[in-house]
C-alpha cells in the first residue's frame, strides 16, 4: 500500500498522559500536514511541513502540542498532559508540491486517522 | 460565519435519486476539494478543481468562482454512497496551503 499510513488507528489513554501519533506520508511528498476533526465537525488544520521545516502552526496547537518531521519524512504529533477536550480524529495528509506551486500536484492525499479519546 | 458553509447538513434520499450537495465559501481559493469521508474516518479525495466542471463515474462537480459556490451531484445514487461529503478550499494567499473545511454534509442513501 503506497498511501498515507497513520499508527495507531485508536489510542485510549488516561487524563495527564502523554501520546504520540505517527504518520508516514506517500513516498517523495514533500508536505505533510496534520489535521483534528472532533464528533460531527469538519477537519481543522493544525500544523503543516515542508520537507523538514515547519512552516506553519494554528493558533489551535497549544504548547501541550508538538510536532516533528525530522528527516522530512514521517512525522510525530505528541500531546502532552491530554485533557478530555483533545479527544478527537487526528487526521494527516501530504501532497508533493514543486517550487513554482503547480496546480495539478497540489492535491493532498489523508490517511485514515488515529481516532483518540481521552478518559 | 464559517468560511465554508455547506448545505444541506444532512441528506437522506431513496436509492436512485440524483443527488446534490452545496457549497458556499467567503475567501478568494485557488482551489475547492470535495472529499468522502467512511465511517471510520478515513478520507478520499473525489475532486480538486478552480473552474468549470468535472465528472467522474456518477459523481459530478462544478464550481463557479464569481459566486464563491461548488455543486456536488450525484446521478444514480446508490446505498453505497452513504458517507459524509465535505468541501475544502485552498486560500488564494501565496504560500497558504492548509485546506479549510466545511461541516460536512453526512448523505443516507436507503435502498
Amino acid at each position: 500500500d503506497t498511501g498515507v499510513s497513520q499508527d495507531p488507528r485508536h489510542k485510549i489513554t488516561k487524563r495527564g498522559q502523554n501520546v504520540t501519533f505517527r504518520c508516514d506520508p506517500i513516498s517523495e511528498h514533500n508536505r505533510l500536514y496534520w489535521y483534528r476533526q472532533t464528533l460531527g465537525q469538519g477537519p481543522e488544520f493544525l500544523t503543516y511541513f515542508q520537507n523538514e521545516a515547519q512552516l506553519e502552526k494554528s493558533r489551535l496547537l497549544s504548547d501541550r502540542f508538538s510536532a516533528e518531521r525530522p528527516k522530512g519524512s514521517f512525522s510525530t504529533l505528541e500531546i502532552q498532559r491530554t485533557e478530555q477536550g483533545d479527544s478527537a480524529m487526528y487526521l494527516c495528509a501530504s501532497s508533493l508540491t514543486d517550487r513554482d506551486f503547480q496546480f495539478s500536484y497540489n492535491e493532498q492525499f489523508f490517511g485514515p486517522g488515529t481516532r483518540l479519546t481521552v478518559l | 460565519k464559517n468560511e465554508v458553509e455547506q448545505s444541506p447538513q444532512n441528506l437522506t434520499a431513496q436509492e436512485g435519486e440524483f443527488i446534490t450537495i452545496n457549497c458556499s465559501y467567503s475567501v478568494g481559493i485557488s482551489a475547492l476539494h470535495w472529499l468522502q469521508q467512511h465511517p471510520g474516518g478515513g478520507i478520499v479525495s473525489l475532486f480538486m478543481l478552480s473552474s468549470g466542471k468535472k465528472k467522474h463515474g456518477r459523481l459530478i462537480a462544478t464550481i463557479n468562482i464569481q459566486e464563491k459556490h461548488s455543486s456536488l451531484h450525484i446521478t444514480a445514487s446508490h446505498p453505497r454512497d452513504s458517507a459524509v461529503y465535505i468541501c475544502a478550499v485552498r486560500s488564494r494567499i501565496q504560500g497558504a496551503q492548509k485546506l479549510v473545511f466545511g461541516q460536512g454534509t453526512r448523505l443516507t442513501i436507503n435502498p
